[in-house]
């Protein structure tokens, strides 16, 4: 089985631009969650989605956003982006939502200058 | 204050020895607690979750929970070389809150 896949890998974009990263979560999985991992912060929860509903939120501004679509693939974006956002952006899939089973991918490196 | 609180070490020790990697948390509330390994430039994998007070073994893994003191462990047993990455540890109540990670390097 495929799994966990993030496009793009590297981006650079600069201040007050806006940003969308992909992930495609292993077949038959309907749970997508993001993160965010930071030198200074570490790993940060930003959202979970399950079946195209919002399931649950981590303490990000509203900038961040995401989205899932009917076969579960899932969308971050981000807005006006700030010098801050640079970070590694994780998505992991699980079939129902449960930790124990999340998978991670291997993530999107993005640098705002 | 974090919610999930690690020693970012580093912490070393030879081959053979056992690896003491701990984690304090702030939510009473928090049910489930995870170990993650990350390897340098690499995603993070789940290696253990416990639920319940006690122990909980897994190979050379073995994960303690105290949820009075609100303290999780993770001992390794017979160190090896390619246990060297950086261990993180998470709680997930209402929310899923990730440690800094501890940074282990196993000597040859």
């Amino acid at each position: 089985k495929a799994g966990v896949t993030q496009t793009p890998r590297y981006l650079i974009k600069t201040r007050g631009q806006q940003v969308t990263l992909s992930c495609s979560p292993i077949s038959g999985h309907r749970s997508v969650s993001w993160y965010q991992q930071t030198p200074g912060q570490g790993l940060q929860f930003l959202f979970e989605y399950f079946s195209e509903t919002q399931r649950n939120k981590g303490n990000f501004p509203g900038r961040f956003s995401g989205r899932q679509f009917s076969n579960s693939r899932s969308e971050m974006n981000v807005s006006t982006l700030e010098l801050g956002d640079s970070a590694l952006y994780l998505c992991a899939s699980s079939p129902d939502g449960n930790r124990e089973t999340q998978y991670f991918g291997p993530g999107t490196r993005l640098l705002v200058l | 204050q974090k919610e999930v609180e690690q020693n970012s070490g580093p912490l070393s020790v030879p081959e053979g020895a056992i690896a003491s990697l701990n984690c304090t948390y702030s939510d009473r509330g928090s049910q489930s607690f995870f170990w993650y390994r990350q390897y340098s430039g690499k995603s993070p994998e789940l290696i253990m979750f416990i639920y319940s007070n006690g122990d909980k073994e897994d190979g050379r893994f073995t994960a303690q929970l105290n949820k009075a003191s609100q303290y999780v462990s993770l001992l390794i047993r017979d160190s090896q070389p390619s246990d060297s990455a950086t261990y993180l540890c998470a709680s997930f109540g209402n929310q899923f809150y990730f440690g800094t990670g501890t940074s282990l390097t196993v000597i040859p």
